[in-house]
């Protein structure tokens, strides 16, 4: 099993709601990541666990929060979001030491729209 | 910091061959990775080199020269299916934060 799942596909949430998107993949990776990508930009790192521990925060706004339960679940916890937070949320995994590649599996992602 | 530099747009025709190039800068090098992302889909990694020289996967190919600083992808035989944006990517000293180059956006015509 080679996939990383992510729900919802879509996501519609006003600015007062509180929503999660979810993440899981079963191929025994350590570190998973989260990112986000607006239309025709690059995707943007947002956070890393490695052994369910969060590892790196690209001072990140306070309204996500990210959480791993278990080494196959990520969640991004979403409050108080504002319109400029639309955008494609990309949840990735890896091992944590690959040589010779750092191959990063990327789930299809959530298209949120903030209204 | 790292910064990555790509051509914003690249076009071929069907069963040519393109070639993509990427350039950077790091404070520290862990190798280069190409990634392809369909409109509406997910980044598939490609490729990565680690060390100098030509790594070749079916129709795809990558290139590094450490030396330069540069790298490239080369796609042959070119099929419609291969219009995408393909990102060049780097990791960072600490190994886990992955810098992505702006993207190019490879059009293949008929």
């Amino acid at each position: 099993d080679t996939e990383v799942t992510q729900t919802p596909k879509h996501l519609v949430m006003g600015m007062t709601n509180k929503k999660s998107l979810k993440c899981e993949q079963h191929m025994g990776h350590r570190a998973m990541y989260w990112y986000k990508q607006k239309a025709k930009k690059p995707p943007e790192l947002m956070f890393v666990y490695s052994y369910e521990k969060l590892s790196i925060n690209e001072s990140v706004p306070s309204r996500f929060s990210p959480e791993c339960p278990n080494s196959s679940l990520l969640n991004l916890h979403l409050h108080a979001l504002q319109p400029e937070d639309s955008a494609l949320y990309l949840c990735a995994s890896s091992h944590v030491r690959l040589a010779p590649s750092y191959e990063q599996y990327f789930g299809p992602g959530t298209r949120l729209t903030v209204t | 910091g790292q910064s990555l530099e790509q051509p914003s747009e690249v076009t071929a025709v069907e069963g040519a061959i393109v070639q993509i190039n990427c350039t950077y800068q790091t404070s520290g090098f862990y190798g280069l990775s190409w990634y392809q992302q369909h409109d509406g889909g997910a980044p598939t990694f490609l490729s990565y080199n680690g060390l100098d020289g030509l790594e070749e996967t079916g129709r795809f190919s990558s290139f590094l020269s450490r030396s330069d600083s540069y790298g490239y992808l080369l796609l042959q035989e070119l099929q419609m299916k291969d219009s995408a944006s393909y990102f060049c990517a780097v990791r960072d000293t600490g190994g886990f934060k992955t810098i992505f180059g702006a993207g190019t956006r490879l059009f293949v015509k008929a």
